[in-house]
């Protein structure tokens, strides 16, 4: 079965760059799009089709997808930005989730 | 305004059936390429999509629990329903549905998420 990896955490400094990646075999021909979770609440779309931003995603939200790695990242990173993210595509049909990166912002 | 919510137990035993029901408003599972999928997040872990139901009745299941699974739609009461069949303590999860938008490039995604329901799977 397809399985796309996400680092566990990642750490950032406030007003810093924020890089997630979501690993996954030949996952460049693949799209992909990634969600914000914050604790108690639904994941909500930041990025779709590898670097489309929804309406009302700030423009420090970017995607990209190329090779076996798509990547989130975040420009001049928020406190608000403390979340888990998921990457997640899919592969014959069958949706596949990574398994989330806690981003902390300190 | 695209709007959706689950319903059902907040617990059940073990060996029981689940079954928890999506109702959503601001669009129509009559419409030409619209999806709607149950995902679920056991506490402090990664989400998983259970299921996924299309316009056309067509329907897609995580393989790992697809002798389990089974989802079905009421357009004219906008519902989707989902049942789990032989539950386990390790079902224990919040339960989402969630919207499908496609788009014509072949790329979609879950652009609309319900609040999620917890489950408890416990004698």
């Amino acid at each position: 079965s397809y399985e796309l990896t996400q680092p566990p955490s990642v750490s950032v400094s406030p007003g810093q760059t924020a890089s997630i990646t979501c690993s996954g075999d030949k996952l460049g021909d693949k799209y992909a799009c990634w969600y914000q979770q914050k604790p108690g609440q639904s994941p909500l779309l930041v990025i779709y089709r590898d670097s489309k931003r929804p309406s009302g995603i700030p423009e420090r939200f970017s995607g990209s997808n190329s090779g076996n790695t798509a990547t989130l990242t975040i420009s001049g990173t928020q406190a608000i930005d403390e979340a888990d993210y998921y990457c997640q595509t899919w592969d014959s049909s069958t949706v596949v989730f990574g398994g989330g990166t806690k981003l902390t912002v300190l | 305004q695209i709007t959706l919510k689950e319903s059902g137990p907040t617990l059940v035993k073990p060996t029981q059936t689940l079954t928890l029901t999506c109702t959503f408003s601001g669009f129509s599972l009559r419409t030409s390429e619209v999806g709607v999928g149950w995902i679920r997040q056991p506490p402090g872990k990664a989400l998983e999509c259970l299921a996924l139901i299309y316009w056309d009745d067509d329907k897609h299941y995580s393989p790992s629990l697809k002798s389990r699974l089974t989802i079905t739609k009421d357009t004219s009461k906008n519902q989707v329903v989902l049942t789990m069949t032989n539950m386990d303590p390790v079902d224990t999860a919040t339960y989402y549905c969630a919207h499908r938008n496609y788009e014509s490039s072949g790329t979609w995604y879950f652009d609309y998420w319900g609040q999620g329901t917890l489950v408890t799977v416990s004698s």
